[in-house]
């Protein structure tokens, strides 16, 4: 079965400081990776997946199948990044997409 | 246009209660999901509608858990004789190909 590990339930940067929230998974398969981000009083949003290999809100995150990681990575917080990030695995059972999510990992800025 | 709507937003039942999760996906959406949330962990899989079929309820934990679609738009989550490990948030997601999009959630809490 599947499995994503966020080891980090909460982490604190300063400002202008990098920031990586990490992230592994197991799986058999060729994996589907997705990094989703909840903001305080806000829904589950998308944020990126390895498959676009696209930036937002200048985040990226690089897929490592050697190490089985899919860490979310920015070079300069920003006191908006503040959130609740959640690593999450796209398996395809059949026909259905289901996610599989690792436990999350509390962010705080700090100015 | 709408994003993916759920109600009620709070619910509080006494344990041994039914109660009903509603959930109202983006028009159009085909596919449509249900995960439970507990307190400090990531959502978990429940089960998975395309259009009206129930083709995944793999993640149902127990037989009082059942879902509806009946016709292939908006879903109803019940769960019947409430039991304190009920308490959770479940969520909605609705999806027309790879990213999934959540509603705000509704947090069961049984007393």
């Amino acid at each position: 079965a599947q499995r994503v590990t966020q080891p980090e339930k909460l982490l604190s940067v300063f400002k202008g400081a990098p920031v990586e929230l990490k992230c592994n998974y197991s799986y058999s398969g060729s994996p589907e990776l997705f990094w989703y981000v909840q903001y305080s009083r806000q829904r589950l949003q998308l944020l990126l997946r390895h498959i676009s290999r696209e930036s937002i809100k200048g985040f990226t995150a690089d897929l490592n199948k050697g190490e089985t990681s899919f860490h979310l990575k920015k070079p300069f917080a920003q006191e908006e990044d503040s959130a609740m990030y959640y690593c999450a695995l796209s398996v395809t059972s059949g026909s259905a997409r289901q996610l599989t999510f690792g436990s999350g990992t509390q962010l705080t800025v700090l100015p | 246009g709408a994003g993916v709507s759920q109600s009620p937003r709070y619910k509080v039942a006494k344990r041994g209660q039914d109660v009903a999760l509603r959930c109202d996906p983006i028009s159009g959406h085909v596919s449509l999901f249900w995960y439970q949330q507990a307190l400090g962990q990531g959502p978990e899989f429940l089960t998975y509608f395309q259009n009206e079929a129930q083709l995944d309820k793999s993640g149902l934990p127990s037989d009082r858990f059942f879902a509806e679609r009946p016709e292939g738009s908006v879903s109803t989550l019940k769960i019947q004789r409430t039991q304190q490990e009920d308490s959770a948030v479940y969520l909605c997601a609705s999806s027309l190909a790879i990213e999934q999009f959540f509603g705000p959630g509704t947090r069961l809490t049984v007393l």
